[in-house]
């Protein structure tokens, strides 16, 4: 099975610090991705990355920067953390020729709360 | 650019009731349809896909969904709830030609089968 791990489950952080959340999947993807879901909104997509070292920005990057080095790892980097960054991030992979098949493997998640 | 309209946030219903969580979208291009299923402290993971073909697709679980392309819609059903059921259905789109960064989600809808 895919596996797409976080790192940590839980982090409390304190505002304005600088917050790394790293994201490993094991099955040579291509493509890696970082949403972020919050309840009545559903998953919005921040960033996501086709190839090392490439990236796209999704539909709310504002506050939010990723980093690509190896194709098993996505780090989403919250530069100066605020309050309206607390929320549950999900990594996701998908292969660009399967992901229609398979669709895309997620991670448990990381729930972010910024004090 | 497409969207998801999911038109029920939570639903509540009795074990062994059969259930329906609604799916509208909207696209002026052709569409691959999916709906995950998010279980408490968990990510998402795939349900079931439409890419073409027959119109009713069968996921995992006892799950089923009918692509009613006259109605854009994209219903999920199910026979008979479990109360291991009780999760979060996110119904997604993507176009056709699409890069992966294309897949919208809706806002979910909670499903909570009771007892």
């Amino acid at each position: 099975d895919v596996k797409v791990t976080q790192s940590s489950r839980y982090l409390v952080k304190r505002t304005g610090e600088k917050v790394f959340l790293e994201c490993v999947q094991d099955m040579d993807h291509e493509n890696m991705f970082w949403y972020r879901q919050d309840p009545g909104l559903g998953l919005r997509l921040i960033y996501f990355s086709y190839d090392v070292k490439m990236k796209e920005k999704g539909d709310i990057p504002e506050g939010y920067s990723v980093s690509r080095e190896k194709k098993e790892r996505f780090s989403l980097i919250l530069e100066s953390a605020s309050t309206n960054q607390t929320s549950m991030y999900l990594c996701a992979s998908s292969s660009t020729m399967t992901a229609l098949k398979y669709g895309y493997t997620f991670g448990s998640g990381t729930r972010l709360t910024v004090v | 650019a497409q969207s998801v309209t999911q038109l029920d946030s939570q639903v509540p219903v009795f074990e062994e009731a059969p259930v329906e969580l609604r799916c509208n979208y909207s696209s002026s291009v052709s569409v691959y349809l999916f709906w995950y299923v998010q279980y408490p402290n968990q990510g998402l993971q795939l349900l079931l896909k439409y890419l073409s073909g027959s119109t009713l697709v069968k996921g995992i679980n006892g799950f089923e969904a009918e692509f009613n392309k006259s109605q854009t819609s994209f219903h999920l059903r199910k026979p008979s709830v479990h109360i291991s059921d009780t999760a979060e259905y996110f119904c997604a789109v993507r176009a056709f030609g699409g890069s992966q960064g294309n897949l919208i989600f809706g806002k979910g809808t909670k499903l909570s089968v009771k007892p």
